[in-house]
């Protein structure tokens, strides 16, 4: 069964450092979003992308946060600078006909 | 403005019992709701959705929901809890206005927790 691939599955970095996040989605399927769930909460939706382009990024920190996915295919979420209240996890996941499908997630630490 | 609410932070129950996950929505329009189940440091897996006909909505591992309209209630419910059903349960709605993009609204998540 096909799934959603992400890396790293967790990353520990110190604050004022870059990081990134790397999301594979489920082929064929055009919509990608990313999440960031904090530890009790639900996932909160980051960016939401239509093959290469965005259609909503209004939750999205946009002065450190930035996404892209340049071929409509594979993404990547970037943080720079990383603070220690973006410590969380990071999920991505693919739509078909409406149906999210998540990846596994990745655990970020800022220390 | 659409909304989930999930008014149980924890819900405890004994293996073999029946339980229930509450979640009550807001949203305008028809509502497309979902529950999805997410088990220690894993991505969240899609249990069920409701979005049109029969109330009663069959779903993975033997989970069940009830759409009512009426009380804006979409709860989910197992006949015969196993321990293994132990995680954190999410209920869902799709914001369907115009312009939305189709953005699924979280709610808090409730911890399922089944003692042997």
């Amino acid at each position: 069964e096909a799934e959603v691939a992400q890396s790293p599955r967790y990353k520990i970095t110190e604050k004022s450092q870059a990081v990134a996040f790397w999301c594979d989605p489920i082929s064929g399927h055009a919509t990608l979003y990313w999440y960031r769930q904090i530890l009790g909460q639900g996932p909160e939706l980051l960016v939401q992308f239509q093959d290469e382009s965005v259609v909503d990024d209004s939750q999205l920190p946009k002065d450190r946060f930035s996404a892209e996915r340049l071929k409509g295919v594979d993404s990547t979420l970037k943080i720079q600078p990383a603070e220690l209240g973006d410590s969380a996890m990071y999920l991505c996941a693919s739509a078909r006909l409406g149906e999210q499908y998540f990846g596994p997630g990745t655990r970020l630490t800022v220390t | 403005a659409q909304s989930v609410a999930q008014p149980e932070d924890q819900v405890n129950v004994a293996e073999g019992n029946p339980l229930t996950v509450k979640c009550t929505y807001s949203v305008s329009g028809n509502p497309y709701l979902f529950w999805y189940v997410q088990y220690p440091n894993r991505g969240l897996q899609f249990l069920l959705k409701y979005i049109t006909g029969d109330n009663l909505v069959k779903g993975s591992y033997g989970f069940e929901a009830e759409f009512n309209k009426s009380q804006t209630s979409f709860h989910l419910k197992k006949p015969s809890a196993l321990v293994s059903d132990s995680a954190l349960y999410f209920c869902a709605v799709r914001d369907t206005r115009a312009g939305s993009a189709s953005k699924i609204i979280f709610g808090s998540g409730t911890r399922l927790s089944i003692r042997p």
